[in-house]
């Protein structure tokens, strides 16, 4: 049970180029998330999904696109990647039904850095 | 939308001392579940310990506990003891427990804690 995994773990960018944020989860989670995380300012959601083909706008969606063909896959593409885009990018995941025991698992993370 | 506010950005504890972390949340809603998450230099997002709203019991896992006051809607963490392996950043976080957000997590901005030896 390899829990919720994202790659590349680091990636360098130049402005303009465009690249996709790979994650998956084994533990048949409906429920998946993207995160940037940016000094001082915690985690900050981006898009998520409740399920194989719906996805959602979170706080920070703009140059994001993202889409949920399977329940265990969740990538999350940058169209055109700006020096503001530089962060630390967190994908998650939980049952999504709500139950004392959801909590989100969050796989380790991607540093990307855009020049 | 909630908010999640941690006002420590950085805390220091001499090792096998107690601390405690503040988070403080607003919210409408009855019914909500609360979360602190440790972020080691690893980066990688531990959960330590989760409160259901609606439990007036305070929630504790070994050497962690937390004081939550619903009313004053505030959510403070207590490490006893501490470990050097305690040092991390801490993220208090918020889940709606109904509604259509109610996957959504809402984080505060964190807390650096640091153990000295």
């Amino acid at each position: 049970n390899a829990g919720v995994t994202q790659t590349p773990k680091f990636q360098v960018l130049k402005t303009g180029q465009s690249m996709t944020l790979q994650c998956a989860q084994d533990m048949n989670h409906e429920y998946m998330s993207w995160y940037r995380q940016d000094p001082g300012m915690g985690l900050r959601l981006i898009h998520y999904s409740v399920g194989a083909g719906i996805t959602d706008q979170g706080e920070v969606p703009n140059g994001y696109n993202v889409s949920r063909s399977t329940t265990e896959d969740f990538p999350l593409r940058l169209l055109s990647a700006a020096p503001s885009q530089t962060s630390v990018y967190f994908c998650a995941s939980s049952y999504g039904r709500g139950l004392d025991t959801d909590t989100q698992y969050f796989g380790p993370g991607t540093r990307l850095t855009v020049l | 939308a909630q908010t999640v506010t941690q006002s420590q950005p950085e805390m220091s504890v001499q090792e096998a001392e107690t601390v405690t972390l503040s988070c403080t949340y607003d919210t409408s809603e009855s019914d909500y579940y609360l979360f602190w998450y440790k972020q080691p230099p690893s980066r990688q997002m531990i959960l330590v310990i989760r409160q259901e709203a609606y439990k007036q019991q305070n929630a504790t896992e070994n050497r962690f506990s937390v004081n939550f006051q619903k009313a004053a809607k505030s959510f403070s963490l207590k490490i006893s003891d501490s470990q050097l392996g305690d040092a991390a950043m801490y993220f208090c976080a918020y889940r709606s427990s109904r509604g259509y957000n109610f996957n959504k997590f809402y984080f505060g901005s964190g807390t650096k804690l640091n153990v000295k030896p």
